[in-house]
């Protein structure tokens, strides 16, 4: 079982709706958290880190569920900008580990 | 200004060159990264130094080589290079030790090995 696993995408979603991501860990020991976003040939943009208590920024929101070992990502209201990959990762004492993302496609 | 500067922007090699990959940030963060990463694929750590020091070697071939003359700088030496190396090389820092922090990235080098 990979240590990090993001749902494979790529999600076609119409601009307006709510998009769901989940990403589950393996390692009960990891210790911090965070969600990127990646445009086409551009790097990794920071998002959010996410919070036991959960946090939100606006349209977005991420969760963490430590005894389910999953983080979340909620985008409402989509935006044709929301397009990108997002990708997840998880810290562990030195390490830190990407999932491979999940492509999200916002349709007009 | 939470920016991260990498040069060159692209770079273009033969197998027995050698270059460097140059990376600076002013943000005050204590742990740089290096990243590699290919088309599709999520960002692969290679390196990280943490308070200047190297902390983290991901088994990477001896070909990489990198580099922190001071906190605000981080290189990457490249030499004998192979085709399989081409990739987007990205360099990224955060706050204190590695790894705990939120990590801000450079726009990267896109490197092809000929």
């Amino acid at each position: 079982r990979k240590e990090v696993e993001q749902d494979p995408g790529p999600f076609n979603v119409p601009e307006g709706a709510t998009v769901a991501f989940n990403c589950t860990y393996s390692n009960s020991a990891s210790q911090s958290f965070f969600w990127y976003r990646q445009d086409c040939r551009k790097e990794p943009k920071l998002l959010m880190s996410v919070y036991s208590s959960g946090n939100e920024d606006g349209r977005f929101t991420a969760q963490l569920n430590r005894a389910s070992q999953y983080i979340s990502l909620l985008i409402r209201d989509s935006k044709l900008s929301d397009s990108a990959t997002y990708l997840c990762v998880v810290n562990r004492d030195d390490k830190i580990i990407f999932g491979k993302g999940t492509r999200l496609h916002i349709l007009p | 200004d939470t920016e991260v500067t990498q040069t060159p922007k692209h770079l273009v090699m033969g197998m027995t060159n050698k270059k460097s990959l140059k990376c600076e940030q002013h943000m005050g963060h204590r742990a740089m990264y290096w990243y590699k990463q290919k088309a599709k694929k999520p960002p692969e750590l290679m390196f990280v130094y943490s308070y200047e020091k190297l902390s983290i070697n991901e088994s990477v071939p001896s070909r990489f080589s990198p580099e922190c003359p001071n906190s605000s700088l981080l290189n990457l030496h490249l030499h004998a290079l192979q085709p399989e190396d081409s990739a987007l090389y990205l360099c990224a820092s955060s706050q204190g030790g590695a790894g705990y922090h939120e990590q801000y990235f450079g726009p990267g080098t896109r490197l092809t090995v000929t």
